[in-house]
């Protein structure tokens, strides 16, 4: 069966130091990538996605950036953290088929950026 | 612009009573819905997806309606139990070559019992 895995579970960096959240999914192979944020009482949202291995699509303008060095990892990082990057972050992965495949969530990342 | 929309309101129903949940979207055409089911602290996990052609879906105590005309989906728990307090989330995909599918703010559920 398939997992998905990401780490750490909870971390708190202060403004202006660098993050790196990864992600490893199992049981898989070529799977569609994601990365989530969810900010305290709002909704997901997306922040990059990813068919293949070094192939990254960017939904929002940030300090953020992700990479995929291998199929089924995916890193989230940044160089430099805002107050504002403080939030939920959420790893998933779906199946490459293109219609109505679910997507499945790793365990959530809480970042508090202090 | 596109938007998905539940009510942002908790909703809360008496234990054994049925619970519905909305989800309106426009500038959508999506191939399918789908609902995830959100606890405090994890990630979302799938419950149902339902395609454009199909009109009704259930699974167990869950029900889902799409209604295109409308651009509107209905989920509905019946015989509500406390253990189906979480906030639920409708999902479109965005079309196009690739699945890119957009999360609702959700709605959270309370069952007193």
């Amino acid at each position: 069966s398939q997992t998905i895995h990401q780490w750490p579970a909870t971390l708190v960096q202060p403004v202006g130091s660098p993050l790196s959240l990864e992600c490893t999914v199992e049981g898989t192979s070529n799977p569609n990538l994601y990365w989530y944020r969810q900010a305290a009482g709002r909704g997901l949202q997306l922040l990059f996605y990813s068919v293949g291995i070094g192939q990254i699509s960017s939904e929002v303008p940030q300090n953020l950036s992700a990479s995929r060095p291998q199929d089924r990892q995916f890193i989230l990082s940044s160089k430099k953290l805002l107050l504002s990057d403080s939030g939920f972050y959420l790893c998933a992965w779906s199946g490459q088929a293109f219609s109505g495949n679910t997507i499945y969530f790793g365990e959530g990342s809480w970042l508090t950026v202090v | 612009s596109q938007k998905i929309e539940q009510n942002s309101e908790a909703l809360n129903i008496q234990e054994g009573k049925t619970a519905t949940l909305t989800c309106n979207y426009t500038n959508y055409s999506p191939a399918y819905l789908q609902w995830y089911r959100q606890d405090p602290g994890r990630g979302p996990v799938f419950l149902l997806l339902i395609r454009e052609n199909e009109k009704e879906k259930r699974k167990e105590r869950l029900k889902v309606t799409f209604d295109t005309t409308l651009k509107q989906s209905l989920f509905h728990i019946t015989a509500s139990q406390p253990a189906d307090s979480a906030t639920y989330l409708c999902a479109l995909d965005n079309s196009g070559g690739y699945q890119k599918v957009t999360f609702g703010t959700g709605t959270k559920l309370q069952v007193i019992p």
